[in-house]
């Protein structure tokens, strides 16, 4: 199947700074991809669908200016968390799928810490 | 709008035991459904999906699931619990995106 990466796996950073997390698809192009959050022992939800070449759309209550999505390329978006803080610290994952519709191949996960 | 529905949030069975997992949805039209499981701090692992066509569809590690159109649901089910099967288990809906239910934690007693 499709692969999806990740990185970094986790990370840890101090309260106030912002974090970069990338996601990649390693052997397809993916015009869209998906980022999903996920708190300990929660379910994921979608925060935000991003776009190849143009703006990201969020899901109502994410907030585009704190979770910054950038899809620059077919096979690569990053979500920057900026100005972390505790309640920022989560569980991230990313998605993607080779065409519209079917299955989405999912990443890792990235898990953010914030002190 | 759409939305999945996990109604047991921890299920405790016996291993050899039999296991149903149950999930309803609601969409627009028939979306693509999918099963995943998630081991502690780990990522998601797809055990099956439906897309069209059977409505009993077979999966990974023994599970299958019944799309059942008229209940909007597609439980999951295995005839033979292993104490290596206990996770969290994610129903997922959706065409271009995918939204999850809530999950079922699964419990397997020795």
């Amino acid at each position: 199947g499709a692969v999806v990466s990740q990185h970094p796996s986790r990370v840890i950073c101090k309260s106030g700074t912002s974090v970069k997390i990338e996601c990649r698809s390693l052997d397809f192009q993916a015009t869209t991809m998906f980022w999903y959050r996920q708190f300990p022992k929660q379910s994921l939800m979608l925060m935000a669908t991003s776009n190849e070449g143009s703006k990201a759309t969020y899901e109502q209550g994410v907030e585009k200016d704190k979770f910054l999505i950038n899809h620059a390329s077919l096979t690569l978006s990053t979500l920057t968390v900026t100005s972390a803080h505790p309640e920022d610290s989560s569980f991230y994952i990313c998605s993607a799928r080779p065409g519209v519709g079917g299955e989405l191949f999912f990443g890792e996960g990235s898990r953010l810490t914030v002190l | 709008a759409q939305s999945v529905t996990q109604p047991d949030i921890h299920i405790t069975v016996s291993e050899g035991a039999s296991l149903e997992l149950r999930c309803n949805y609601s969409y627009g039209a028939t979306p693509y459904l999918f099963w995943y499981v998630q081991s502690p701090g780990q990522g998601l692992q797809l055990l099956l999906k439906y897309f069209s066509g059977d409505t009993l569809v077979q999966g990974i590690k023994g599970f299958e699931a019944e799309f059942k159109r008229s209940q909007s649901s597609f439980n999951l089910r295995k005839p033979s619990v292993h104490w290596s099967d206990a996770a969290e288990y994610f129903c997922a809906v959706g065409y271009n995106d995918m939204r999850f239910g809530a999950g079922t934690r699964l419990t397997v007693k020795p």
